[in-house]
């Protein structure tokens, strides 16, 4: 499983927009990348999924340059409900076994 | 809401006693993960099943069992508690061969 590397941590302020970048230099063809949301003492919850270039949903969009081996989270205009840690995850068809990293906890401030 | 329950929701037991978690995944969920989740870490991946058989572990001892029953509820077992069995343990359902995780909300295990 491609091992990935993200900040441990990042602040933000309210109405910004955050861009949390993940690298995964091993990623594999077959490999997606995928992106969950976790609030303390809940479990993680997915965001947004994508393979290549640009994906875009109602919460996020998630920027994946050609050569794959990094991506980006978007989060437009931040509020304090978007303090969390966020956890990006690269694996093939089989998401049950994933590898989740640290994460990085983004913190939202007033 | 992502369909999955877990119980209990938290639980405080002693080193060397044996605890069994409980998970129910909806309708569909036809492979379960469990993951342990210590304090200030990502979730580590322990065991997925699938029709009711081990699917792949990750590295934890043979003392983490767990079943799958037809009714896409489950369980995770610890046998022999040690301290640093304390975490948060998540369930998470899936369709076979997709790529998006549902999660319960977990299980918080304390062991004293």
């Amino acid at each position: 499983l491609a091992k990935t590397t993200q900040p441990i941590s990042m602040d933000s302020y309210e109405g910004q927009e955050v861009n949390i970048t993940c690298s995964h230099n091993n990623i594999a063809t077959n490999d997606y990348i995928t992106w969950y949301q976790q609030f303390p003492s809940q479990g993680p919850r997915f965001i947004i999924q994508g393979y290549k270039t640009k994906v875009t949903n109602e919460v996020a969009s998630l920027f994946i340059p050609a050569d794959r081996k990094s991506s980006t989270l978007s989060l437009p205009r931040v509020s304090l409900s978007d303090t969390a840690v966020y956890y990006c995850l690269v694996g093939g068809s089989n998401a049950g076994k994933s590898t989740f990293g640290d994460g990085t906890t983004l913190t939202v401030k007033p | 809401e992502t369909g999955v329950t877990q119980s209990p929701t938290h639980l405080i037991k002693t080193r060397g006693q044996q605890v069994t978690l409980r998970c129910s995944s909806q309708s569909g969920h036809n492979t379960v993960s469990w993951y342990q989740q210590a304090l200030g870490q990502g979730p580590q991946f322990i065991f997925q099943y699938y029709r009711e058989e081990e699917n792949g572990r990750g590295n934890f001892p043979p003392r983490f069992s767990g079943l799958q029953f037809p009714n896409y509820s489950s369980e995770l077992n610890v046998n022999a508690l040690e301290l640093d069995d304390s975490a948060l343990y998540l369930c998470a359902g899936a369709v076979a061969n997709t790529r998006e995780l549902f999660f319960g909300e977990g299980s918080r295990l304390t062991v004293l």
